[in-house]
């Protein structure tokens, strides 16, 4: 059982340049979201998704897409990198349960720098 | 509009003496609140959480006390280790309301450093 797991580790990219962050989990869990973390301003949701074909916007989406074609994996695509998106980048998951909220466990995080 | 809101950045203790993390909120649909800790180069873990239903949720030398007229929650930690060192974020989320799928708001984070 090896959680929740991010790839890259780090990634340097130019302006204007386009990639992917992995998240993949293995514990069958429902809910999977991106958070990035920025100094002073702790984890901000970036999209989330509640099942396999179904995302939405959390607080910062612009210039993130997302998409969820299966229960394990979560990708997160930046389009056209910008210098603002220099931060850890995170994702999570965790059994979903109506009206009630479970414990998210979160990846080892991706370290992206944009110059 | 910082709806959780850690205001003390950083805290420092001796070891074996009380820490105490604060934690307010201004979102008055938050029923549950959870505290995740982080080590350096690694993702946030679950410590500890409590629900609105509830004032004090203890865990071994961790507590979570919750407030719900002054919406404030404070974390203790006794007695404190070295070990206990970490960036700690307080966590909110409207679970009950149905709609909002777990989504968890964050504090900006406190540095806790336990000295030996």
């Amino acid at each position: 059982n090896a959680g929740v797991t991010q790839t890259p580790k780090f990634q340097v990219l130019k302006t204007g340049q386009s990639m992917t962050l992995q998240c993949a989990q293995d514990m069958n869990h429902e809910y999977m979201s991106w958070y990035r973390q920025d100094p002073g301003m702790g984890l901000r949701l970036i999209h989330y998704s509640v099942g396999a074909g179904i995302t939405d916007q959390g607080e910062v989406p612009n210039g993130y897409n997302v998409s969820r074609s299966t229960t394990e994996d979560f990708p997160l695509r930046l389009l056209s990198a910008a210098p603002s998106q220099t931060s850890v980048y995170f994702c999570a998951s965790s059994y979903l349960r109506a009206g009630a909220t479970d414990t998210q466990y979160f990846g080892p995080g991706t370290r992206l720098t944009v110059l | 509009d910082q709806q959780v809101k850690q205001n003390s950045p950083s805290l420092s203790v001796q070891e074996g003496r009380i820490s105490i993390l604060n934690c307010d909120y201004t979102n008055s649909m938050f029923d549950y609140f959870l505290w995740y800790k982080k080590y350096p180069a690694e993702g946030p873990t679950f410590l500890i959480s409590i629900s609105s239903i509830k004032d004090k949720n203890e865990d071994g030398r961790f507590t979570v006390f919750l407030n719900k007229s002054a919406k404030h929650l404070s974390l203790h930690i006794v007695p404190s280790q070295p070990g206990d060192s970490a960036v700690y974020f307080c966590a909110a989320s409207a679970g009950a309301g149905g709609t909002s799928y777990g989504k968890l708001t964050f504090g900006q984070g406190t540095i806790l450093t336990v000295h030996p």
